[in-house]
């Protein structure tokens, strides 16, 4: 079974430029997340789409970042303009489902975008 | 609200030393999920395990163990005969019922197991 996948890898931009991130989930998963992992910290949720509709965005920047799931398979995470505490990985993440038996599903992620901001 | 203190920032030991990565939670809710990941320096994260509110058996997997109290609110993980492939960053998660399935991450422990 092929895994999340994410890119690009790496990223260097400039602040007040703009940026956007590609994932695919794992086939047949419903619900797909993104999380910022800012370094030394643990992964804090931005998005959580299930199938191609928004199910949790408290806590993403929306003056500044965009996501979305056009087909309800792979997602975009979009920054613009970029400032220079977006520093971070990036990361995709992927469950079967979310509400009833799939609440507590494992989350499975890819391996993440590392953005630089100079 | 939910939290999850994992309060070992840094631990380091020498191969075939056990180590216990600790790990407390907070949650309002009675059902809920608890996770461990894995970070190795790649950076990948690579689920371990969950266990869900209602199951406090404690959980053996290989040179892995994990010890769920919830009289205590903790969820700790054990590592045996520790190799240097154990390496990484550990983070345990917690997802509420009633927040669907986002999870809550610990701020993580870094392991480093040397020869």
């Amino acid at each position: 079974e092929a895994g999340v996948a994410q890119s690009p890898r790496y990223k260097i931009i400039e602040k007040r430029q703009s940026v956007a991130f590609w994932c695919n989930p794992i086939s047949g998963h419903a619900t797909l997340y993104w999380y910022q992992q800012i370094l030394g910290q643990g992964p804090k949720l931005l998005i959580q789409f299930q199938n191609n509709g928004v199910v949790d965005d408290s806590q993403l920047p929306k003056d500044r970042f965009s996501a979305e799931r056009l087909k309800g398979v792979d997602s975009t995470l979009k920054i613009q303009p970029a400032k220079l505490e977006d520093s971070a990985v990036y990361l995709c993440a992927s469950s079967l489902g979310q509400a009833g038996p799939g609440v507590g599903q494992p989350q499975h992620f890819g391996d993440g975008t590392r953005l630089s901001i100079l | 609200a939910q939290k999850v203190t994992q309060a070992q920032t840094e631990i380091s030991v020498v191969e075939k030393e056990d180590v216990t990565l600790d790990c407390v939670y907070e949650t309002r809710d009675t059902t809920y999920y608890l996770f461990w990941y894995k970070q190795p320096p790649s950076g990948e994260l690579v689920f371990l395990i969950r266990r869900n509110s209602f199951d406090e058996q404690n959980e053996i997997s290989g040179r892995y163990s994990w010890n769920f109290q919830k009289s205590t609110s903790s969820f700790n993980f054990t590592i045996t005969a520790s190799q240097v492939v154990d390496s990484a960053v550990y983070f345990c998660a917690l997802s509420e019922e009633t927040s669907g399935s986002r999870l809550t991450f610990g701020e993580g422990t870094q392991l480093t197991v040397n020869p």
